[in-house]
């Protein structure tokens, strides 16, 4: 089991551009998540998803866009990257009754 | 509004001494509290949450209703307890509120 994977590691993007990043588990998990991870603010969730065709916003979900066509799938689209979206952005999932939250590696994000 | 309040970014303690991370979190409701850990080079992983009551690698913590805290505790520290912790609520297990991190230390 790879458990949750998250590509790429890295990006820089320049203002305007658009970009996905991308998010996969191989544990069967209904439920995904994803958060964003500022200096001196912890993590902030962005947009979740309960399981394939349903999403909802959640702390910030502003500038994102997410679809979940698949349950092992969650990507997170920027249409018009920002310098205020500049930080790390975490995936994670759960399984369904389960409370355990299951992180990907992260992914560092620049806009210049 | 929900908020999770983790006051000290850094906890410096010496080996063997107690160690206490502080957490306070404010929600209208009665959610469910967790501490999340992450070592270095590793991921952000599940250390406990409070309903199950259980001691993970040491480590106890007691939700106070009242003063609305669930502070992180560990008798005697060790050099691998060195991380950073994250305290985090939910209400429904959809939406997940993170505080912004302490950063414990352990000296040899």
């Amino acid at each position: 089991n790879a458990g949750v994977t998250q590509t790429p590691k890295f990006q820089v993007l320049k203002t305007g551009q658009s970009m996905t990043l991308q998010c996969a588990q191989d544990m069967n998990h209904e439920y995904m998540s994803w958060y964003r991870q500022d200096p001196g603010m912890g993590l902030r969730l962005i947009h979740y998803s309960v399981g394939a065709g349903i999403t909802d916003q959640g702390e910030v979900p502003n500038g994102y866009n997410v679809s979940r066509s698949t349950t092992e799938d969650f990507p997170l689209r920027l249409l018009s990257a920002a310098p205020s979206q500049t930080s790390v952005y975490f995936c994670a999932s759960r399984g369904s009754g389960l409370y355990e939250q299951y992180f990907g590696p992260g992914t560092r994000l620049t806009v210049t | 509004a929900q908020r999770v309040t983790q006051p000290e970014k850094l906890l410096s303690v010496f080996k063997g001494a107690p160690v206490e991370l502080k957490c306070n979190y404010s929600y209208s409701g009665s959610p469910e509290l967790f501490w999340y850990v992450q070592y270095s080079r590793q991921r952000l992983q599940l250390l406990l949450r409070h309903i199950s009551r259980e001691s993970i690698k040491g480590f106890t913590a007691d939700l106070n209703k009242g003063e609305t805290s669930f502070h992180l505790k560990k008798p005697f520290a060790q050099e691998e307890d060195s991380a950073m912790y994250y305290c985090a609520l939910s209400g429904d297990f959809n939406k997940f509120y993170f505080g912004s991190g302490t950063k414990l230390n352990v000296k040899p």
